[in-house]
């Protein structure tokens, strides 16, 4: 079976920097997503590593490493409408169909 | 930006009921999903769709669910027979190639009564 593990929340400071690990054990590999969601609306694409290495985008940064079954989420600078839960996925399948983790809920506080 | 635009947003149901959840894709994407999300649960893979056809889906879509592409520019999910554990957000997702970013509609709200 597929399994990816996220914590389930996280709480940390408006300005601050927070780490939001995900490891996964999958039957197949190709790459990993991370997405945003705050409550009731849609997940929104933050970003997508296939190598292992750290991506920056901004005040967020994402890293891989295949042979760990590892990646995390970087967010610096913090601002409260960061506040959300954050989703990281691996896409299957010849459709590249996105099988997710349950998500971490992070918590800002001022 | 071009978005993926679902309809409706809310829709309630008496049990046992069809219902016909609506989602237009982005405009130039070929590859479709849809997605589910129980309240408080992960979010599950249903289906995808890929040059008119379905190409995977997970053990949830059962024979009671169908996808159909009817025109050029709609994507529909079909429930048959709604259950009470039906209930749930129901997201459509597009992309132009299969290892794109995949881009989420706002969600339909399925309740089952």
């Amino acid at each position: 079976g597929q399994n990816i593990d996220q914590p389930t929340e996280m709480t940390a400071t408006e300005g601050a920097i927070v780490q939001i690990n995900c490891t996964y054990q999958t039957s197949g590999f190709n790459g990993l997503f991370w997405y945003q969601q705050h409550a009731g609306e849609a997940p929104t694409f933050l970003s997508y590593n296939v190598l292992d290495g750290l991506e920056e985008k901004g005040r967020f940064s994402s890293f891989l490493s295949r042979s760990k079954g590892y990646s995390y989420l970087l967010l610096k600078e913090l601002q409260m409408k960061d506040s959300a839960s954050y989703l990281c996925a691996v896409p299957l399948g010849s459709n590249y169909q996105l099988i997710w983790g349950a998500g971490t809920k992070l918590i800002i506080k001022p | 930006e071009p978005e993926v635009t679902q309809t409706p947003s809310h829709q309630v149901t008496q049990m046992g009921q069809e219902v016909i959840l609506r989602c237009v894709p982005i405009s130039n994407h070929l590859y479709f999903y849809w997605y589910r999300q129980i309240l408080g649960q992960k979010v599950e893979f249903l289906v995808s769709f890929y040059n008119n056809e379905i190409s995977e889906k997970s053990e949830i879509f059962d024979d009671q669910f169908s996808v159909e592409r009817p025109d050029g520019s709609n994507f529909t999910l079909k429930i048959r027979s709604t259950k009470l554990e039906d209930s749930a957000m129901y997201f459509c997702a597009s992309s132009w190639t299969a290892n794109q970013p995949q881009h989420f509609g706002d969600g339909t709200r399925l309740s089952i009564l």
